[in-house]
This record gives C-alpha cells, structure tokens and sequence, in this order.
C-alpha cells in the first residue's frame, strides 16, 4: 500500500529557501508526483508535478531522485503569503484498485 | 476561482440523516474527483468519475454514494449520518484521468462544510 510521509510542519523566514521532502516507497510505475499549496478553507491549489529528474516552473522546483521513492518540493525566497499547508499526492495501485494518496501535509510557517 | 462549483456552502444536519452534496467541474473538464478533509486531518480520497463512469476508488464508506451524470455535475450523497463525518469535503476536476492516476492536474472547489449534530 502506497503511503507517504511528509514533515508534520517547517518554519522559514522571509527570503529563505525551503525544502519540503516527501517519501512514497511503493508510487505507482506510471505514476506522477504532484504537490498542492492549502490555505485555511480554501481548496488546495496546484503547485507543481514531475515523474522523474528535475522539475521548475514560475514558484517551484521539483527534484526526483532515480528510484523515485521520494520527491522535494523547493521554494525559492518564500515570503509571507507562502505560509499554507503542503501535500504531496502520489498514486497507488495495490489491492486491486486505484487510489489517490495525499500525504498528511507540512505545515509551514514563513515569518517576517 | 478554480472554475469548479460545489453548492451547498455549508451544510447543517442531524445524525442518521441523508444529504447530497453537488460538484460542477471547469468547463471542459471530463473527470470529478471527490475528497473528504476533517478537521485538521489531511485530504483523503473517496472516489473519481471519468465521463460517467467510476475510475479509481478510495476508502469511502458503504453509506457514501456518488455518481456523475451525463452533463458532467457530480453528486456525492452520504447517507445515516455520523458525528464522525462532519468534514470539509472538496470536489476536483481535470481534463481526463491522465496516463496514471495523478498525471492530470486537478482544480479544487471551495468546498462543502458540513456539521453534523
């Protein structure tokens, strides 16, 4: 069964970059890894998605190591509005049916 | 605003009761996911619809049903309600399922908060 941990919560501070680690031992083959930004009673947000190596876009970078059994979510100079929760989201497909596995989310902190 | 729609806002109800909670997904988008969030617990994954039919499966209860109709809309309806299931639930969307099960990107609602008494 697919599980992943991710650091309950991080604290930074303006303009530091943040790394955010999750672990999946058993992701799904064909599966992509994804991460979401939570704020307070709001939906989550998409932040970025990678399968394997590095990914980067216009807020984030995506690093994946060969075996895939983990991923880090990086946030470069984070400000104050970073301040949410963060989950990864990786697919399993044991027991014979396919589900989505949000991991518990990283709580992170960025202050002034 | 993510372009998904989830009405009611707030729902408030009494234990063994029946409620149906309503998903619009973005304009274009085939696939409706639906997940319930307790209070300061994670997200968890109830179920996923592609054009209609049931796609991937998570740990939703038997009393939970859910079904997606030939516009698209998706209703999710949880029935003999508990104290236990007062929870935000969020509807996604995305434009298909994707090569494997997380490929596409999936667009939030707001959610539906509900209390159960």
């Amino acid at each position: 069964l697919a599980k992943t941990t991710q650091p309950i919560s991080m604290d930074s501070y303006e303009g530091q970059e943040v790394n955010i680690t999750c672990s999946h031992n058993n992701i799904a083959t064909n599966d992509y890894i994804t991460w979401y930004q939570q704020f307070p009673s709001q939906g989550p947000r998409f932040i970025i998605q990678g399968y394997k190596t590095k990914v980067t876009n216009e807020v984030a970078s995506l690093f994946i190591p060969a075996d895939r059994k983990s991923s880090t979510l990086s946030l470069p100079r984070v400000s104050l509005s970073d301040t949410a929760v963060y989950y990864c989201l990786v697919g399993d497909i044991s027991g014979g049916y396919n589900k989505l596995i949000f991991g518990a989310g990283t709580r992170l902190a960025v202050h002034p | 605003d993510s372009g998904v729609t989830q009405t009611p806002k707030h729902l408030i109800t009494a234990t063994g009761q029946r409620v149906t909670l309503r998903c619009s997904p973005r304009s274009g988008d085939l696939s409706v996911y639906w997940y319930q969030q307790s209070l300061d617990q994670g997200l968890q994954f109830l179920i996923q619809y592609y054009n209609g039919e049931e796609r991937a499966k998570g740990n939703i209860l038997e009393r939970f049903s859910a079904q997606q109709f030939p516009d698209l809309h998706s209703e999710l309806n949880l029935s003999s309600l508990e104290l236990g299931d007062s929870a935000l639930y969020f509807c996604a969307s995305s434009l298909r399922p994707g090569r494997g099960l997380t490929q596409e990107t999936q667009y939030f609602g707001p959610g539906t908060r509900l209390l159960v008494l």
